[in-house]
């Protein structure tokens, strides 16, 4: 069973258009993430939820929208999609935000945006 | 000033060596630090981390933090084909947000 998964694993769309990625876990973990990882292999956290609930909310543009229906699902809606938007976005979860060692990567979506 | 610095590689080491790979950072409120261990087209996985100054030994993997030079290092000794992968360091501060450096290239050949 896989523990963080992702779907899709693969993502090209054109400029403006609108996409979503999702994200399950099944370990059980109260706290997920997303992270961006862009072409030079830089990753940075995006956004976490708590129990469903917002606790970190990076400088990122508004066209990327999280949404947490419940504990083991976190997506991704991004809306007016840009060239810069390309890279590997990875979900994570952990056991709570405390406990970093935890922190269990997904496979990853590479978007491409043409 | 990038909050965690590495060189990018590639570092490039025969098998069996000793391959060291290094990283700085800026924030001296730092406190919890990470290697991760990234395969091309994987997704990161944690190999050490290490909390206090000194050194931290797993198998073949050796953590060593120094608080004061703002400094920490992964050595993995008798290194093998099968670690070239990309090293990425992290922190957190009090946050408890991960912080990533850009990660070092490691080559290991034959």
């Amino acid at each position: 069973d896989t523990a963080v998964s992702q779907t899709p694993k693969y993502l090209v769309t054109q400029m403006g258009n609108d996409k979503s990625i999702k994200c399950e876990q099944n370990l059980g973990h109260d706290t997920m993430y997303w992270y961006k990882q862009d072409s030079k292999k830089f990753l940075k956290i995006m956004f976490s939820y708590n129990n469903k609930e917002l606790i970190i909310n990076e400088t990122v543009p508004n066209r990327f929208s999280p949404k947490s229906p419940d504990k083991a699902h976190l997506n991704l809606h991004i809306n007016s999609l840009e060239l810069g938007d390309s890279a590997v976005y990875f979900c994570a979860s952990s056991q709570d935000p405390r406990e970093v060692e935890t922190q269990y990567f997904g496979p990853g979506t590479r978007l491409l945006v043409l | 000033q990038k909050e965690v610095e590495q060189n990018s590689g590639p570092l490039s080491v025969p098998e069996g060596a000793i391959a060291s790979l290094n990283c700085t950072y800026s924030d001296r409120g730092s406190q919890s630090f990470f290697w991760y261990r990234q395969y091309s087209g994987k997704s990161p996985e944690l190999i050490m981390s290490i909390y206090s100054n000194g050194d931290k030994e797993d198998g073949r993997f050796t953590a060593q933090l120094n608080k004061a030079s703002q400094y920490v290092s992964l050595l993995i000794r008798d290194s093998q084909p099968s670690d070239s992968a990309t090293y990425l360091c992290a922190l957190t501060g009090t946050a408890s947000k991960l912080t990533f450096g850009t990660g070092t290239r490691l080559q290991v050949t034959l």
